[in-house]
């Protein structure tokens, strides 16, 4: 049973450019998070998306920033005209369950390092 | 100012020596905490989980407390060996009522030298 898998592991982007972020959540997760990490920084809440919905976008900048989860297929963190402030490790993680949930952990992947030139 | 603080910001050990890490909250209503482990270049993996009624919970040589009337919450690593280095990470999570939200503390990082 293969963990949240997210590529690219890094990722390399001039100022302007797009940046599009995979994540598979674990078999039988329909429940995914994607989460900012800056340096020194702790991770911090973007979105919560289920299958074909999202949920909670609380945490993502209303601009150049978008989610999805399709019926297919892994979700994507997408950013649009990338400046160097973008520049992160942006983690995926998945739960079987509705929520955050309150008695069970959260599954991570590896994360994918953003680096905006 | 974070709802979630942690101490110390980093820590250099001998291996096979104890040490406890420290985390203090101020989020409310509290459901549960969380203590993860992260290594370079990896994804959180959790360590233990504890609700309002538990004080302690052991995973292996790692071992959590917690009360909820001081708001705080240590980790204690027994025997640290070098795979230990890493940051661990304070995960306190707030009841919304009809969701949750996390909230991350920023880590200790641990280094654990022979």
């Amino acid at each position: 049973n293969a963990g949240v898998m997210q590529n690219p592991r890094h990722l390399v982007r001039r100022r302007g450019q797009e940046a599009r972020l995979r994540c598979s959540p674990m078999k039988g997760h329909s429940h995914v998070y994607w989460y900012r990490q800056l340096p020194e920084e702790g991770l911090k809440f973007m979105v919560y998306l289920q299958k074909e919905n999202i949920i909670d976008e609380s945490g993502m900048p209303k601009e150049r920033f978008s989610a999805e989860f399709p019926k297919e297929g892994p979700s994507i963190l997408r950013i649009q005209q990338v400046v160097r402030g973008d520049s992160a490790a942006y983690f995926c993680a998945s739960s079987p369950y509705p929520g955050q949930p309150k008695n069970s952990p959260l599954h991570f992947g590896n994360g994918t390092r953003l680096t905006v030139t | 100012k974070n709802q979630v603080e942690q101490s110390p910001q980093s820590l250099i050990i001998l291996e096979g020596k104890n040490c406890t890490l420290q985390c203090n909250y101020t989020v409310s209503p509290f459901s549960n905490l969380r203590w993860y482990k992260q290594d370079t270049g990896r994804g959180p993996v959790s360590l233990t989980i504890m609700t309002f009624s538990e004080n302690t919970k052991s995973n292996g040589r790692y071992t959590a407390t917690l009360d909820a009337d001081t708001k705080q919450s240590s980790l204690h690593i027994t025997a640290s060996q070098l795979s230990d280095s890493a940051s661990y990470i304070c995960v306190v999570t707030k009841n919304t009522g009809t969701a949750s939200k996390l909230t991350f503390g920023t880590g200790t990082r641990l280094q654990v030298t022979l």
